[in-house]
């Protein structure tokens, strides 16, 4: 079965500092794989995916995804953080069947 | 706005009543989700419809869950005898039939949060 792991239940960065959150994926297959921010009382948003082609995926709001088949990664990224980043998010796999599955997500905290 | 919109954004009811949730997805498309997300959990995938069809249901939707989408447009979540475990929110989303990896891009409504006392 497609899984996705997220070993950080939380980051914290200060604004302006790179930023990775990190995701590992367990697929059977070629894998779908999705990158989705949950912002307070809001629906989750879409960030971006990666189904085939270049392992640097790049994304809404200034952010990228690293998709590295060896160590089964798929860690999200972003050069510069803002405090407005500050969100959940959720690092998702496709199962094939147009389903998608979630992982528990990671909270993100931006420090000014 | 033509997103995806979820009526009521909060419920609650008191254990043993039913509720009913209504989702009305982006115009255009023909695939409707449901989900269910409780606190520290990623979304959890409950069933599916293709216009109208019903083409998957999780093992998490039990007998009291049923969903409905009667014309292919808006669908509803009923819940009969609710219980305290029930208590969640309650996505919806939504997403194109594309012959494409497209049809992976799922569009999430803000959800409806029930209280169960």
């Amino acid at each position: 079965a497609q899984s996705v792991a997220q070993p950080e239940d939380q980051v914290n960065v200060a604004e302006g500092n790179p930023l990775t959150v990190k995701c590992t994926y367990s697929v059977s297959g070629n894998p779908y794989l999705f990158w989705y921010v949950q912002y307070p009382n809001r629906g989750l948003q879409f960030l971006l995916k990666y189904i085939t082609g270049d392992n640097l995926v790049k994304g809404s709001y200034g952010f990228e995804a690293e998709f590295n088949k060896s160590q089964t990664s798929f860690h999200l990224k972003k050069p510069s953080a803002l405090v407005s980043d500050s969100a959940l998010y959720f690092c998702a796999v496709g199962d094939g069947d147009d389903k998608i599955i979630f992982g528990k997500g990671t909270r993100l905290h931006i420090l000014p | 706005d033509t997103g995806v919109s979820q009526d009521p954004r909060h419920k609650i009811t008191k254990r043993g009543q039913n509720v009913t949730f209504r989702c009305d997805p982006i115009s255009e498309h023909n695939r409707l989700y449901w989900y269910r997300q409780t606190l520290g959990q990623g979304p959890e995938f409950l069933t599916y419809f293709q216009n109208e069809a019903q083409l998957e249901k999780s093992r998490l939707l039990s007998d009291r869950f049923s969903a409905e989408r009667p014309k292919g447009s808006f669908s509803t979540l009923e819940i009969q005898r609710t219980e305290q475990g029930d208590s969640a929110m309650y996505l919806c989303a939504s997403s194109p039939r594309a012959l494409d990896d497209s049809k992976y891009e799922q569009y999430f409504g803000p959800g409806t949060r029930l209280t169960v006392t």
